[in-house]
C-alpha cells in the first residue's frame, strides 16, 4: 500500500486513439507530480502541480495534456501519440512542491503505443 | 542542464558484504539531494532527503553522506541482505529549478 494509486498498470493504445491515466493520492499532499521513464533512461519530471496549481512543465509535447481538479487526483490526458512515447508514467506526491521533502511514488503505468 | 551520475551501473555482491555506490552533481546552487529505492515491480520508496553540506543519515542498514562542496554523496549498506537487491536513484535539485534524477545503481545480493 503505497498511497499513490495509478491507474491503469497497463496501457497499449494506438496512435490515434485518446485515452487518460489516473493518479490518486490518500497521503494528504498538496503537491502531485508527472514522471517519465524510457527504457534505459533515467526518471524525467514531465509536470509538477502544488495546490492544484500547475508550476512545471518540462517542455512536454501538447499531445500530453495534465489535470489536477483536486489535490488528491492528477489525471494525464493522452492524444495522438507516438511509438517513442511507449514508456512507465509514473505519479508521485509529496507535501509541498520545495522539493526538500520526499516524493512517495505510485506503481506506475506502462504504456505501449501500436 | 544539471547532470546527475551514479556510479558503479551495477553491482553483484554476497549477501553479508558492505557495499556503496556514489552520486556526483553540480555543486554550484545547490538545494537537495534525494535517495530512493526501486524494487522490481514495486514503487519507488523514499530513503532520505539531505540538504546541508556534512549530513550523514540512517536508516537501518542503510547510510547516505552528503558532501555539498564537490558536489558528491554515498550511499552505504551494512551487511547487504537478498532483500536490499533494488535500483537505487539519486536526484538532486538546484535552487529554483527542478529534481532531475540519476540513471541509478543495480544492485544485487546473492545468497
Amino acid at each position: 500500500e503505497t498511497g499513490v494509486t495509478q491507474t491503469p498498470r497497463h496501457l497499449v493504445m494506438g496512435m490515434t486513439n485518446k485515452k487518460s491515466l489516473k493518479c490518486e493520492q490518500h497521503l494528504g499532499h498538496n503537491a502531485m507530480y508527472w514522471y517519465k521513464q524510457s527504457a534505459k533512461k533515467p526518471l524525467e519530471l514531465m509536470f509538477v502541480y502544488s495546490l492544484e496549481e500547475r508550476v512545471e512543465n518540462n517542455s512536454v509535447p501538447s499531445r500530453f495534456s495534465p489535470e489536477c481538479p483536486n489535490s488528491s487526483h492528477l489525471f494525464l490526458h493522452l492524444h495522438t501519440l507516438q511509438p517513442e512515447d511507449s514508456a512507465l508514467y509514473l505519479c508521485a506526491s509529496s507535501q509541498g512542491a520545495s522539493l526538500n521533502q520526499p516524493q512517495h511514488f505510485g506503481d506506475g503505468t506502462r504504456l505501449s503505443i501500436l | 542542464i544539471l547532470n546527475v551520475e551514479q556510479s558503479p551501473q551495477s553491482l553483484h555482491v554476497q549477501e553479508g558484504d558492505s557495499t556503496n555506490f556514489t552520486c556526483s552533481f553540480p555543486s554550484s546552487n545547490f538545494y537537495a539531494l534525494h535517495w530512493y529505492r526501486w524494487e522490481t515491480a514495486k514503487s519507488p520508496e523514499a530513503l532520505f532527503v539531505m540538504t546541508l553540506n556534512g549530513d550523514e543519515k540512517k536508516k537501518g542498514r542503510i547510510s547516505a553522506t552528503l558532501n555539498t562542496k564537490e558536489g558528491y554523496s554515498y550511499l552505504y549498506i551494512k551487511g547487504s541482505q537478498p532483500e536490499d537487491s533494488a535500483t537505487y536513484l539519486c536526484a538532486s535539485m538546484e535552487y529554483g529549478n527542478k529534481l532531475v534524477f540519476g540513471a541509478g545503481t543495480i544492485l544485487r545480493v546473492k545468497s
